[in-house]
Protein backbone atom coordinates (compact mmCIF):
# COMPACT_ATOMS: atom_id res chain seq x y z
CA UNK A 1 0.00 0.00 0.00
CA UNK A 2 1.03 3.81 0.01
CA UNK A 3 2.56 5.36 3.00
CA UNK A 4 5.10 7.65 4.82
CA UNK A 5 7.30 6.68 7.48
CA UNK A 6 9.24 9.49 9.95
CA UNK A 7 11.93 9.15 12.25
CA UNK A 8 10.73 8.91 15.64
CA UNK A 9 10.97 12.20 18.01
CA UNK A 10 11.37 14.00 19.88
CA UNK A 11 14.01 15.65 18.14
CA UNK A 12 15.97 17.90 20.72
CA UNK A 13 18.52 19.98 19.06
CA UNK A 14 20.24 23.29 20.63
CA UNK A 15 19.67 26.52 18.75
CA UNK A 16 21.85 26.91 15.61
CA UNK A 17 22.28 23.18 15.22
CA UNK A 18 22.11 21.31 12.01
CA UNK A 19 18.45 19.37 11.71
CA UNK A 20 17.44 16.29 9.72
CA UNK A 21 14.23 14.69 9.60
CA UNK A 22 13.88 11.52 7.83
CA UNK A 23 11.03 10.36 5.78
CA UNK A 24 10.69 7.38 3.31
CA UNK A 25 7.59 6.33 0.89
CA UNK A 26 6.20 3.99 -0.41
CA UNK A 27 3.64 4.76 -3.53
CA UNK A 28 2.00 2.66 -5.94
CA UNK A 29 2.28 5.86 -8.46
CA UNK A 30 4.12 9.04 -8.51
CA UNK A 31 3.36 10.90 -5.56
CA UNK A 32 3.86 14.78 -5.59
CA UNK A 33 5.52 14.99 -1.54
CA UNK A 34 5.16 17.71 1.15
CA UNK A 35 6.31 19.04 4.48
CA UNK A 36 3.67 20.51 7.07
CA UNK A 37 4.74 21.88 9.76
CA UNK A 38 2.32 22.05 13.35
CA UNK A 39 3.09 24.86 15.77
CA UNK A 40 1.70 24.49 19.04
CA UNK A 41 -2.00 25.49 19.30
CA UNK A 42 -2.41 25.67 15.92
CA UNK A 43 -3.46 24.02 12.83
CA UNK A 44 -0.73 22.43 10.29
CA UNK A 45 0.67 24.51 7.70
CA UNK A 46 2.06 23.75 4.73
CA UNK A 47 6.56 24.15 4.77
CA UNK A 48 7.50 22.93 1.14
CA UNK A 49 6.55 21.02 -1.36
CA UNK A 50 8.35 18.70 -4.48
CA UNK A 51 6.33 17.10 -7.28
CA UNK A 52 8.79 15.26 -9.32
CA UNK A 53 11.82 13.23 -8.65
CA UNK A 54 15.30 15.31 -7.51
CA UNK A 55 13.02 18.28 -7.46
CA UNK A 56 14.26 20.46 -3.93
CA UNK A 57 11.36 22.08 -1.90
CA UNK A 58 12.57 25.03 0.15
CA UNK A 59 10.99 27.48 2.95
CA UNK A 60 11.76 29.57 5.73
CA UNK A 61 15.79 28.22 5.21
CA UNK A 62 13.45 23.97 5.40
CA UNK A 63 14.87 21.83 2.25
CA UNK A 64 14.13 18.65 1.07
CA UNK A 65 14.94 17.13 -2.07
CA UNK A 66 13.07 14.17 -3.61
CA UNK A 67 15.09 11.55 -4.16
CA UNK A 68 13.52 8.81 -6.14
CA UNK A 69 16.29 6.13 -5.84
CA UNK A 70 15.89 5.69 -1.93
CA UNK A 71 11.92 6.83 -2.25
CA UNK A 72 12.81 9.33 0.65
CA UNK A 73 12.05 13.31 1.37
CA UNK A 74 14.32 13.88 3.81
CA UNK A 75 13.88 17.54 5.71
CA UNK A 76 17.24 19.47 6.99
CA UNK A 77 17.49 22.72 7.69
CA UNK A 78 21.38 24.29 8.10
CA UNK A 79 20.45 26.51 12.01
CA UNK A 80 17.77 25.65 13.70
CA UNK A 81 15.79 28.26 15.88
CA UNK A 82 13.97 28.07 19.07
CA UNK A 83 10.84 29.05 16.54
CA UNK A 84 11.01 26.40 14.65
CA UNK A 85 10.15 23.95 17.73
CA UNK A 86 7.23 22.37 16.04
CA UNK A 87 5.67 19.10 14.67
CA UNK A 88 6.88 18.26 11.44
CA UNK A 89 4.41 15.90 8.53
CA UNK A 90 5.92 14.29 5.91
CA UNK A 91 2.84 13.41 3.33
CA UNK A 92 2.60 12.46 0.08
CA UNK A 93 -0.55 12.69 -2.87
CA UNK A 94 -0.81 10.52 -5.13
CA UNK A 95 -1.93 11.56 -9.20
CA UNK A 96 -4.49 8.95 -9.14
CA UNK A 97 -5.86 9.80 -6.28
CA UNK A 98 -5.40 13.35 -6.06
CA UNK A 99 -7.21 14.73 -3.02
CA UNK A 100 -6.42 11.89 -0.56
CA UNK A 101 -3.33 13.30 1.65
CA UNK A 102 -1.19 10.42 3.29
CA UNK A 103 0.30 11.64 6.15
CA UNK A 104 3.54 9.99 8.65
CA UNK A 105 3.13 9.96 12.01
CA UNK A 106 4.67 13.05 12.55
CA UNK A 107 8.33 14.38 14.47
CA UNK A 108 8.43 16.89 16.99
CA UNK A 109 11.36 19.08 16.88
CA UNK A 110 12.02 21.16 20.43
CA UNK A 111 14.87 23.55 20.05
CA UNK A 112 16.42 24.86 23.24
CA UNK A 113 17.89 28.18 23.44
CA UNK B 1 -11.58 37.13 5.72
CA UNK B 2 -8.66 34.42 4.21
CA UNK B 3 -8.04 30.75 4.46
CA UNK B 4 -9.25 28.05 6.35
CA UNK B 5 -11.83 29.18 9.82
CA UNK B 6 -13.18 26.57 12.20
CA UNK B 7 -15.49 27.54 14.71
CA UNK B 8 -15.84 26.79 17.45
CA UNK B 9 -12.06 26.70 18.47
CA UNK B 10 -12.96 24.53 21.50
CA UNK B 11 -15.74 22.43 22.40
CA UNK B 12 -16.88 20.30 25.75
CA UNK B 13 -19.96 18.43 25.56
CA UNK B 14 -21.59 15.05 26.99
CA UNK B 15 -21.81 12.06 25.68
CA UNK B 16 -25.87 12.56 24.65
CA UNK B 17 -25.03 16.39 23.51
CA UNK B 18 -25.77 16.98 19.78
CA UNK B 19 -23.41 19.71 18.30
CA UNK B 20 -21.66 20.99 15.49
CA UNK B 21 -18.05 22.06 13.85
CA UNK B 22 -18.40 24.45 11.14
CA UNK B 23 -15.57 24.81 8.59
CA UNK B 24 -15.30 27.54 5.73
CA UNK B 25 -13.11 28.34 3.16
CA UNK B 26 -12.60 31.41 1.32
CA UNK B 27 -9.39 30.23 -1.28
CA UNK B 28 -12.15 29.13 -4.25
CA UNK B 29 -11.15 25.88 -3.92
CA UNK B 30 -12.94 22.58 -4.70
CA UNK B 31 -12.65 20.15 -2.18
CA UNK B 32 -12.79 19.85 1.54
CA UNK B 33 -11.79 17.44 4.26
CA UNK B 34 -12.03 16.34 8.08
CA UNK B 35 -9.32 14.80 9.35
CA UNK B 36 -8.77 13.94 13.52
CA UNK B 37 -5.94 14.31 15.67
CA UNK B 38 -5.67 12.43 18.18
CA UNK B 39 -2.88 12.25 21.03
CA UNK B 40 0.01 9.77 19.98
CA UNK B 41 -1.58 8.68 17.02
CA UNK B 42 -1.02 8.94 12.96
CA UNK B 43 -3.80 12.06 11.22
CA UNK B 44 -7.24 9.93 10.09
CA UNK B 45 -8.89 11.14 7.52
CA UNK B 46 -12.42 11.42 7.70
CA UNK B 47 -14.08 12.64 4.83
CA UNK B 48 -13.28 14.70 1.67
CA UNK B 49 -16.06 16.05 -0.48
CA UNK B 50 -15.22 17.02 -3.80
CA UNK B 51 -17.49 19.37 -5.62
CA UNK B 52 -20.09 19.03 -2.98
CA UNK B 53 -19.73 15.24 -3.48
CA UNK B 54 -18.81 12.89 -0.58
CA UNK B 55 -16.14 11.29 -2.24
CA UNK B 56 -14.17 9.21 0.96
CA UNK B 57 -15.76 8.43 4.21
CA UNK B 58 -13.25 5.92 5.58
CA UNK B 59 -15.08 3.92 8.06
CA UNK B 60 -16.18 6.60 10.70
CA UNK B 61 -18.99 5.91 13.11
CA UNK B 62 -22.30 6.97 11.94
CA UNK B 63 -22.16 9.32 15.44
CA UNK B 64 -20.18 11.71 13.14
CA UNK B 65 -22.13 13.16 10.17
CA UNK B 66 -20.23 15.29 7.67
CA UNK B 67 -22.44 17.94 5.72
CA UNK B 68 -21.00 19.77 2.83
CA UNK B 69 -23.88 22.83 1.59
CA UNK B 70 -21.72 24.43 -1.02
CA UNK B 71 -17.93 24.56 -2.06
CA UNK B 72 -17.71 26.62 0.72
CA UNK B 73 -18.73 25.54 3.95
CA UNK B 74 -18.38 22.03 5.27
CA UNK B 75 -19.91 20.65 9.08
CA UNK B 76 -19.62 17.57 11.13
CA UNK B 77 -22.38 16.69 13.17
CA UNK B 78 -21.88 15.42 16.20
CA UNK B 79 -23.78 13.38 18.06
CA UNK B 80 -23.83 10.75 21.19
CA UNK B 81 -20.18 10.67 20.93
CA UNK B 82 -17.74 8.63 23.39
CA UNK B 83 -14.66 10.05 25.50
CA UNK B 84 -12.66 8.59 23.24
CA UNK B 85 -14.06 10.71 20.38
CA UNK B 86 -12.14 13.79 22.07
CA UNK B 87 -9.73 15.22 19.56
CA UNK B 88 -8.76 17.94 17.36
CA UNK B 89 -10.57 18.14 14.26
CA UNK B 90 -8.73 19.47 11.53
CA UNK B 91 -10.62 20.66 8.35
CA UNK B 92 -8.93 21.52 5.48
CA UNK B 93 -9.48 22.66 1.64
CA UNK B 94 -7.41 22.02 -1.97
CA UNK B 95 -7.51 22.79 -5.65
CA UNK B 96 -8.07 19.64 -7.32
CA UNK B 97 -6.00 19.07 -10.16
CA UNK B 98 -3.95 16.49 -12.61
CA UNK B 99 -1.00 16.65 -10.32
CA UNK B 100 -2.46 17.09 -6.50
CA UNK B 101 -2.91 20.23 -4.78
CA UNK B 102 -1.80 20.90 -1.13
CA UNK B 103 -4.23 20.71 1.38
CA UNK B 104 -4.89 24.12 3.72
CA UNK B 105 -6.29 23.77 6.93
CA UNK B 106 -7.99 25.62 9.65
CA UNK B 107 -6.63 25.45 12.95
CA UNK B 108 -8.86 22.61 14.53
CA UNK B 109 -11.61 22.42 16.83
CA UNK B 110 -10.47 20.84 20.28
CA UNK B 111 -13.25 18.40 21.04
CA UNK B 112 -13.28 16.98 24.75
CA UNK B 113 -16.12 14.45 25.48
CA UNK B 114 -17.31 13.84 29.34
Amino acid sequence: GNSVTQMEGPVTLSEEAFLTINCTYTATGYPSLFWYVQYPGEGLQLLLKATKADDKGSNKGFEATYRKETTSFHLEKGSVQVSDSAVYFCALILMDSSYKLIFGSGTRLLVRP
Amino acid sequence: ETGVTQTPRHLVMGMTNKKSLKCEQHLGHNAMYWYKQSAKKPLELMFVYSLEERVENNSVPSRFSPECPNSSHLFLHLHTLQPEDSALYLCASSHISGTGGELFFGEGSRLTVL
